[in-house]
């Protein structure tokens, strides 16, 4: 089963525009991960947000954690072409078992 | 520093045919893990080592897959026979410690099953 859902499943933006990715979860957790994922390759850890942690940035990238609503988003600014990409959240419920959602497909048009 | 390295990075075989995956994850990292990425979903985890021993196989459909790390380093992913629904994406990740820390993904494995 899936722990973390991404919204929306997909995602249009011109280049220069922001991009906001949502996930939602449903246990505690210890830790949250985003990864990228470009088609046909392996995923790429972009950032981590522990439990305990409200807000993470990471160069254009901005993720904020809600542990009472169960929900983070990644905020993208100022997207480029080269961020088209599946994102995906994964949650740590212990041990470094990561449970990924379905990812988010974001399309950045230049 | 080299990645996590992974082949065959395709396969192609009939069903009920055996097929084994290699992975070679990043000097040093004790922790290594193997994904199934079916199209158009994640990665869902299914099975962890820590060094050269079992952490979490509980999602590893263990009739027909197998999985072993010798000497705590190298990996291999066996699935013996496969089924249709066994095509997908085979990802091999390793991380440095066994907990809240990144993991650090291979190309993966394309297998496809007819």
């Amino acid at each position: 089963s899936q722990q973390g859902e991404e919204d929306p499943q997909a995602l249009s933006i011109q280049e220069g525009e922001n991009a906001t990715m949502n996930c939602s979860y449903k246990t505690s957790i210890n830790n949250l991960q985003w990864y990228r994922q470009n088609s046909g390759r392996g995923l790429v850890h972009l950032i981590l947000i522990r439990s305990n942690e409200r807000e993470k940035h990471s160069g254009r990238l901005r993720v904020t954690l809600d542990t009472s609503k169960k929900s983070s988003s990644l905020l993208i600014t100022a997207s480029r072409a080269a961020d088209t990409a599946s994102y995906f959240c994964a949650t740590d419920l212990y041990g470094n078992k990561l449970v990924f959602g379905a990812g988010t497909i974001l399309r950045v048009k230049s | 520093e080299a990645g996590v390295a992974q082949s065959p990075r395709y396969k192609i075989i009939e069903k009920r045919q055996s097929v084994a995956f290699w992975c070679n994850p990043i000097s040093g990292h004790a922790t290594l893990y193997w994904y199934q990425q079916i199209l158009g979903q994640g990665p869902k985890l299914l099975i962890q080592f820590q060094n050269n021993g079992v952490v979490d196989d509980s999602q590893l459909p263990k009739d027909r897959f197998s999985a072993e790390r010798l000497k705590g380093v190298d990996s291999t992913l066996k699935i013996q026979p496969a089924k249709l629904e066994d095509s997908a994406v085979y990802l091999c990740a390793s991380s440095l410690l066994e907990f809240y820390n990144e993991q650090f993904f291979g190309p993966g494995t394309r297998l496809t099953v007819l």
